[in-house]
């Protein structure tokens, strides 16, 4: 069966702070691995990554992926109170285009 | 650019009555919509899958005749919640799929909270 896994499901760090998230996989189909960022209201976009080895940067934030390992990392470095929420991983399976997610990691940044 | 809109933000509605929840990608064309429902700290659950002129894909375990789904344009799925119950009281997020030639990414419209009283 096909799952995504999260890990930490939580942490709480101090602003300033660096902090790496995991999203390990086992997708029969894969076609790409995608981060989302979810707060109060619904996840919006992150990242989405299709090739081994490449790192995906945007200011703060950046992401890889290990198509061998079936694993991806997302960095966050100097974090804000801002970044506070659930960051969700998911597979997309090329076969149904559906998303696979993960639980999720609930990162809370304190001043 | 990719974004996607759901409309109503929120309603709140009488057991028995049904709600009708539109999901619009406003600068691409999305030949699949996807529905998911999300219950709070919980990681969303897909409903079903919404393709543009066929009739759409429930999860099992998810009643079609209760939530009933239509793609009528490449740019517009609608969610009619049908006889609602306090039960189906949720977050109610869709997504779309830029596969036409764009960025083969998901994005989420903003989801609608149902509440049934």
């Amino acid at each position: 069966e096909d799952k995504v896994v999260q890990s930490p499901l939580s942490l709480v760090v101090h602003e300033g702070d660096t902090v790496t998230l995991n999203c390990s996989y086992e997708v029969t189909n894969f076609r790409s691995l995608l981060w989302y960022k979810q707060e109060k209201k619904a996840p919006t976009f992150l990242f989405m990554l299709t090739s081994s080895g490449i790192e995906k940067k945007s200011g703060r934030l950046s992401s890889i992926l290990d198509k061998k390992e079936l694993f991806s990392i997302l960095n966050i470095t100097a974090t804000q109170t801002g970044d506070s929420a659930v960051y969700l991983c998911a597979v997309e399976d090329w076969n149904t285009d559906k998303l696979i997610f993960g639980t999720g990691t609930r990162l809370q940044v304190f001043p | 650019g990719a974004v996607v809109s759901q409309h109503p933000s929120w309603v709140i509605c009488k057991s028995g009555t049904s709600v009708k929840i539109e999901c619009r990608s406003l600068d691409f064309q999305a030949t699949t919509m996807f529905w998911y429902r999300q219950f709070p700290k919980q990681s969303l659950m897909l409903m079903a899958t919404s393709n543009e002129g066929s009739k759409a894909t429930y999860e099992q375990g998810v009643e079609k005749d209760k939530f009933l789904i239509n793609h009528a344009s490449l740019t517009l799925s609608t969610l009619t919640v049908t006889s609602a119950h306090p039960e189906d009281s949720s977050f109610y997020i869709c997504s779309a799929r830029d596969g036409l030639g764009g960025t083969d990414t998901q994005y989420f419209g903003p989801g609608t909270r149902l509440t049934v009283l």
